[in-house]
Order: C-alpha cells, then structure tokens, then sequence
C-alpha cells in the first residue's frame, strides 16, 4: 500500500519550542517538498530536496529547517523562530523527471498557543 | 515570470451547472499544465494536466482549455455535482524538477 504519511494530523505546542513534523514516503520518490497552507493563501513552498543529503529553500523558508538522511523521509522542523507557525503543512513527493505529477500527503494541522 | 495567477477566489455554482476557474502564466518556458483538487482537511490530489501543444483536454466531466497564445488555460467542470465542492489549484511545471508554480486556489461551492 504505497503512499506518503504525515503524522501526526493535529499538533500543539507552545510558543518557544521547536517541533518536528514527520513526512515517510514509500513510493521510490526522488523528489520531496513541504508546503504550508493559510486560508486564502494557497500552498507556499517552505523546503524541497530532489535527492537524499541535498535541500533547497522555498519561498517561505525563514524559521524553518529540514534533513533528507533518506530517499524515504523529509522531517520539517519548525522552529521558534517562525513568527506565525499555526498552519497546515503539507508534504508531497514526485517520481524523477514528473515534477507536475505531486502526490501529496494528508497533511498535519500545526497549532502554537 | 514565475507566477501563476487564478480566478476566482470562491465560487458558488448550482447543481447541474457549469464550473469555471481560469489560470494565467508569463513565463513561455512552462511545459505542462497540472490541476489539483482538495477537500477540506486532506492533501490536494492531481485531477487532469494538460500540455501545451494540446488546445483541450477531457477526462469524465473536467476538462482543461488551454489558450497557448493568450498564456491562459481553464476547468471547466461540466454538471457539476456537490460532491465537486473543493478548492482547485491550477499549476505549472518547467523543464527539470524544479518545482510546481501553484495558483492561489478556487474555492468552489456546488448548492443543490
């Protein structure tokens, strides 16, 4: 049952801490890009990695850091730094040389308080 | 050059009718055309995506328009149903895995 996880679906935290949010992939997928989601906002870019030990920045990508140790993981951590981190976040991977073709994980609702 | 800019915002169509989101672009080196579809909650999941050298694109009741001269392209959802009730983006890819440029969203409301 091939797919993208991202876990888990609803996150709290409090101001000031820095957490991690897991993106598994088991589709052979060369390619892998976090997204964050605001009402009105579409789907800003935050990180993308086209292969394992490599990453570029986004659009958004202050506050943020990613690690791709695995062709199969791309954790984002969200750290205190990032003014407004209460969004969705979504994950999505592509199979080499098929960038349109995103297929996307269910996404995990961030809320700092 | 990058940007990819979508109308309408929202959009609320009656059940039957007939469904359209439009998508503009600048940059000439885009080569394919992607649309998403998202329910409230989940990931967006690729729905129909269209080349450039395609003036037209149909699978079921979506279809993609593509206007190649004006650098435009189109949904078109055609009976539209409230289960079509989502937020669509429209997308563009250039050559090599860079990534997707995505539109703004459109979110549709079909009311019975």
């Amino acid at each position: 049952d091939g797919g993208i996880t991202q876990s888990p679906k609803y996150l709290f935290r409090k101001e000031g801490q820095n957490v991690t949010l897991s993106c598994e992939q088991n589709l052979n997928h060369d390619a892998m890009y976090w997204y964050r989601q605001d009402p009105g906002q579409g789907l800003r870019l935050i990180y993308y990695s086209q292969i394992v030990n490599d990453f570029q920045k986004g659009d958004i990508a202050e506050g943020y850091s990613v690690s791709r140790e695995k062709k199969e993981s791309f954790p984002l951590t969200v750290t205190s730094a990032q003014k407004n981190p209460t969004a969705f976040y979504l994950c999505a991977s592509t199979p080499g040389g098929f960038p349109h073709e995103q297929y996307f994980g269910p996404g995990t609702r961030l809320t700092v308080t | 050059q990058q940007q990819v800019k979508q109308s309408p915002q929202s959009l609320i169509v009656q059940k039957g009718g007939i469904s359209i989101i439009n998508c503009a672009y600048e940059n000439t080196a885009f080569d394919y055309f992607p649309w998403y579809q998202q329910f409230p909650g989940k990931g967006p999941a690729l729905l129909i995506a269209i080349r450039p050298d395609v003036s037209e694109k149909k699978e079921g009741r979506f279809t993609i328009s593509f206007n190649k001269s004006a650098k435009q392209f189109s949904l078109h959802i055609m009976d539209s149903q409230p289960g079509d009730s989502a937020t669509y983006f429209c997308a563009a890819s250039r050559p090599g895995n860079t990534p997707l440029v995505f539109g703004k969203g459109t979110r549709l409301s079909v009311i019975a």
